[in-house]
């Protein structure tokens, strides 16, 4: 079975500082990832995704993720955070032959002045 | 022009009641979605069609009716409405469910039952 996990459940950085969100996943076969933002009231978009190609992908934004086969994981960054940032992030796994994206359970990214 | 669209976007009712929440996508897509998101924020997926055909059905009340009149609509009907059904339903789409399968959501349906 699937299964994503999202390390800790709110960051706060500083506008300028390094963001890393941290997802583990857990799949019997290569995976899809993906990374997805939530501004408030609103729905979810996509950042970016992993599909077997290149394992450092880049999304909008300005962020981007490394898929590490032997550490299981799909951490998000972004070299220097902006107030705009502030948003809940969800990681997401698939499976290639699967119909339904499983999701994480988020991380709210909080920017300090 | 809105490419996923919900209707309608806040919902509020008594216990009991029966409420129904439509989507349209513009997109062109073959795959849609129901999820549902509770006050944690945690994202559950509820139901997909692939053209007008059932084919995920997650563990969920039967209470709980999609119906698809064509590809482009995915409604979700609610039957009997409880405290517990509180929480925030997101439609969504994508090219194809079983390929890379990037989701396009809409804005969501604020559901609040008393």
């Amino acid at each position: 079975a699937q299964s994503v996990t999202q390390l800790g459940s709110h960051v706060s950085v500083s506008e300028g500082a390094l963001v890393l969100l941290r997802c583990n996943y857990s799949s019997s076969v290569p995976p899809y990832l993906f990374w997805y933002v939530q501004y408030p009231n609103q729905g979810l978009q996509l950042l970016l995704k992993y599909t077997s190609a290149a394992t450092l992908v880049k999304g909008i934004n300005g962020f981007e993720a490394e898929f590490k086969k032997s550490e299981t994981s799909f951490h998000l960054t972004k070299p220097s955070a902006h107030m705009s940032d502030a948003a809940e992030y969800f990681c997401a796994v698939k499976h290639s032959s699967a119909s339904k994206i499983i999701f994480g359970s988020g991380t709210r990214l909080s920017i300090r002045p | 022009d809105t490419a996923v669209s919900q209707t309608p976007k806040y919902l509020v009712t008594q216990m009991g009641n029966d409420k129904s929440i439509k989507c349209e996508q513009n997109l062109g897509h073959d795959t849609m979605y129901w999820y549902k998101q509770d006050s944690k924020k945690f994202l559950k997926i509820m139901f997909s069609y692939n053209n007008k055909e059932l084919i995920i059905n997650e563990t969920v009340p039967n209470r709980f009716s999609p119906k698809s009149p064509d590809k482009a609509h995915l409604n979700l009907h609610i039957n009997s409405l409880e405290l517990g059904d509180s929480a925030v339903y997101f439609c969504a789409s994508s090219q194809d469910g079983r390929a890379t399968g990037e989701l396009f959501f809409g804005e969501g349906s604020r559901l609040t039952v008393l």
